[in-house]
């Protein structure tokens, strides 16, 4: 059974930096790429980075390009999500989850951390 | 970049009822379109994938279809558990995915 656990949210203040974590189990990671999608309480998903199968490509979406960093070790079957210069409108949860089948649709997710930007 | 729309954005109907949501692209997706259905709380699942292939496991009832711009996702009979929140989501280039803005399926 496909797993994807994140960790690493918290409470941070603003200009603060964050690293997310998510671990993943039942497949063979380093054969899917990866994407990061947060969630603003209350509000829609939208789609923040991607990571191809080897970490050779990544992609952002234009309102974190420059403060985020998607990264992944294959050996340890983890993604990982560097957030810097934390804004009160980066406040959301945060998804890791899987490409379906080498196609940009998701067929598994985490449970999802929860990120809060406040002073 | 490619903006998505999602009409109409809160619906409401009864149990046994057919639903259609539609989900618009700025332009063309081919057929590179998810939907997605979330409840609170919960993290999105997959419904359906390339615009109208079935997720494994979800039921018959829901169908996508659609090309180019223009996608709907219906759901025949309405079953309690269908009352949810459904996103699309497109996916024609690794470099830029988007979701639509969601509708929210609530009881009549």
């Amino acid at each position: 059974e496909v797993h994807l656990v994140e960790s690493g949210g918290g409470l941070v203040q603003p200009g603060e930096s964050l690293r997310l974590s998510c671990v993943a189990s039942g497949f063979t990671f380093s054969e899917c790429w990866m994407s990061w999608v947060r969630q603003t309480p209350g509000t829609g998903l939208e789609w923040v980075a991607n990571i191809k199968e080897d970490g050779s490509e990544t992609y952002y979406v234009d309102s974190v390009r420059g403060r985020f960093t998607i990264s992944r070790d294959n050996t340890k079957n983890s993604l990982y999500l560097q957030i810097n210069s934390l804004r009160a409108e980066d406040t959301a949860v945060y998804f890791c989850a899987r490409a379906y089948q080498g196609s940009g649709s998701h067929d598994s997710w985490g449970q999802g951390t929860l990120v809060t930007v406040s002073s | 970049d490619i903006q998505m729309t999602q009409s109409p954005s809160i619906l409401s109907a009864s149990v046994g009822d057919t639903v259609t949501i539609t989900c618009r692209a700025s332009q063309n997706i081919n057929n590179w379109l998810a939907w997605y259905q979330q409840k609170p709380g919960k993290a999105p699942k997959l419904l359906i994938y390339t615009a109208s292939g079935l997720e494994s496991g979800v039921p018959s009832r829901f169908s996508g279809s659609g090309s180019g711009t223009e996608f709907t996702l219906t759901i025949n009979c309405l079953q309690p558990d269908d009352f949810a929140t459904y996103y699309c989501q497109q996916y024609s280039s690794w470099s830029l995915f988007t979701f639509g803005p969601g509708t929210k399926v609530d009881i009549k």
